[in-house]
């Protein structure tokens, strides 16, 4: 049973370019939150995606937006790359929440 | 959005000795998450408190709930190298997200 999986592993951008990151959730969970981790930092929340739709939001701009799909994988998207966007994006997964979290390994993002 | 403090933020330690990681929070949640995060890999979920004065035991690790559910902390005996990592406590904020503290760094050395 795979567990969550994340797209790319790492990625370079410069400075004003979009990013599109990748997760695919353990089997049989519906619900998927996104969160950045800055170097030193513990996670920040992004947002979640249940059924679809954006259930929360943290305190992120914009720029920082997302979708799910049917099979409940999920994107998120980051426009006009700033360089403290250079972070480690985190996704988890869960059947509901606020239950058992499996995170990927996460998308190292470089900004330059 | 609640805040939680974790300390201390580096901890270096010999084999064998025992050490205390302490989470606090001037909010109560509703339950509380420990997990290790290693480099380059998400975190891993250790275990979840839900009862104010809960205490549950991991083999070597031990986690305890405050009684007001404000704190919490995680003790562990013996300490080896394959428990050094980042460990970071996280708070349920609502019914959507996880406020995580900024984690303690622990290094255990042979």
């Amino acid at each position: 049973d795979a567990g969550v999986t994340q797209s790319p592993t790492h990625l370079i951008k410069t400075r004003g370019q979009q990013v599109t990151l990748r997760c695919s959730p353990k089997s049989g969970h519906d619900t998927v939150s996104w969160y950045q981790q800055a170097l030193g930092q513990g996670p920040q929340f992004i947002f979640q995606y249940y059924e679809e739709e954006e259930r929360q939001r943290g305190n992120f701009p914009d720029r920082f937006s997302g979708h799910q799909f049917p099979n409940y994988s999920s994107e998120l998207n980051v426009n006009a790359l700033l360089l403290g966007d250079s972070a480690l994006y985190l996704c988890a997964s869960s059947f509901g929440f606020p239950e058992k979290l499996f995170f990927g390994s996460g998308t190292q993002l470089s900004v330059l | 959005t609640q805040l939680l403090e974790q300390s201390p933020q580096f901890l270096s330690i010999q084999e064998g000795e025992n050490l205390t990681v302490y989470c606090n929070s001037s909010s109560v949640f509703s339950s509380l998450q420990w997990y290790r995060q290693e480099p380059g890999e998400g975190p891993v979920l250790l275990v979840t408190v839900v009862t104010g004065g809960e205490v549950k035991k991991l083999k070597r690790l031990t986690f305890q709930f405050g009684d007001a559910r404000k704190d919490s902390s995680l003790h562990i005996t013996a300490a080896q190298p394959g428990d050094t990592g980042l460990y970071l406590c996280a708070g349920a904020e609502g019914a959507q997200k996880l406020v995580f503290g900024q984690g303690t760094r622990l290094t255990i050395n042979p």
